[in-house]
């Protein structure tokens, strides 16, 4: 089914090493996002893109790092996986936005990262 | 900083009572959307609104964007255990790519 990817689904690290989580999306999606979710906090913007080539931060960009080469991937590295870093995250997309639109959302089902 | 406000963020009511979910912020956007997220999958798209004092109704659903867009309001009237869930609000800003969520509302319907 159409949709956005996300892989791995589980992932235990230990501190100091790095890893990338992989985000796709086949519906030709202009924009994309990445977010991690820990109880109580809701969803919290990492990173996001606008399209191929664009990256911008969100609310907690430190310690991740995003590219965007193409329009379907949205790769999020950890460069130096930390305990901080345990929670669940997830990729979304969205279609280029009118003006005064409305950015609506498609995530991904989630990927859970246990840092040791 | 945005910051969008939730409240309250755990509700149990029993099934056939009424629940209202609010989510404030002294922000303007220029959208605002809700979110219903399962145990172990990624939050679906309720509902969207784009204009001040724009009310839309999804079944037993009711939502409202404030007038001046920076608050909205999610009503279920007589609520049923199927509604139990975690429920988020969105909001974009008015540059239109930038969407922050509140820290949602866990809500539970008993039988």
């Amino acid at each position: 089914n159409a949709g956005v990817t996300q892989t791995p689904k589980f992932q235990v690290l230990k501190t100091g090493q790095s890893m990338t989580l992989q985000c796709a999306q086949d519906m030709n999606h202009e924009y994309m996002s990445w977010y991690r979710q820990d109880p109580g906090m809701g969803l919290r913007l990492i990173h996001y893109s606008v399209g191929a080539g664009i990256t911008d931060q969100g609310e907690v960009p430190n310690g991740y790092n995003v590219s965007r080469s193409t329009t379907e991937d949205f790769p999020l590295r950890l460069l130096s996986a930390a305990p901080s870093q345990t929670s669940v995250y997830f990729c979304a997309s969205s279609q280029a936005l009118p003006r005064g639109g409305a950015n609506v959302l498609t995530f991904g089902a989630g990927s859970r990262l246990t840092v040791l | 900083t945005q910051l969008l406000e939730q409240s309250p963020q755990f509700l149990s009511i029993q099934e056939g009572e009424n629940l209202t979910v609010y989510c404030n912020s002294s922000s303007v956007f220029s959208s605002l959307q809700w979110y219903r997220q399962e145990p172990g999958e990624g939050p679906v798209l309720l509902v969207t609104v784009v204009t001040g004092g724009e009310v839309k109704k999804l079944k037993r659903l009711t939502f409202q964007f404030g007038d001046a867009r920076k608050d909205s309001s999610l009503h279920i009237t007589a609520a049923q255990p199927g509604d139990t869930g975690l429920y988020l609000c969105a909001g974009t800003n008015t540059g239109g790519f930038k969407t922050i969520f509140g820290a949602g509302t866990r809500l539970f319907v008993k039988a």
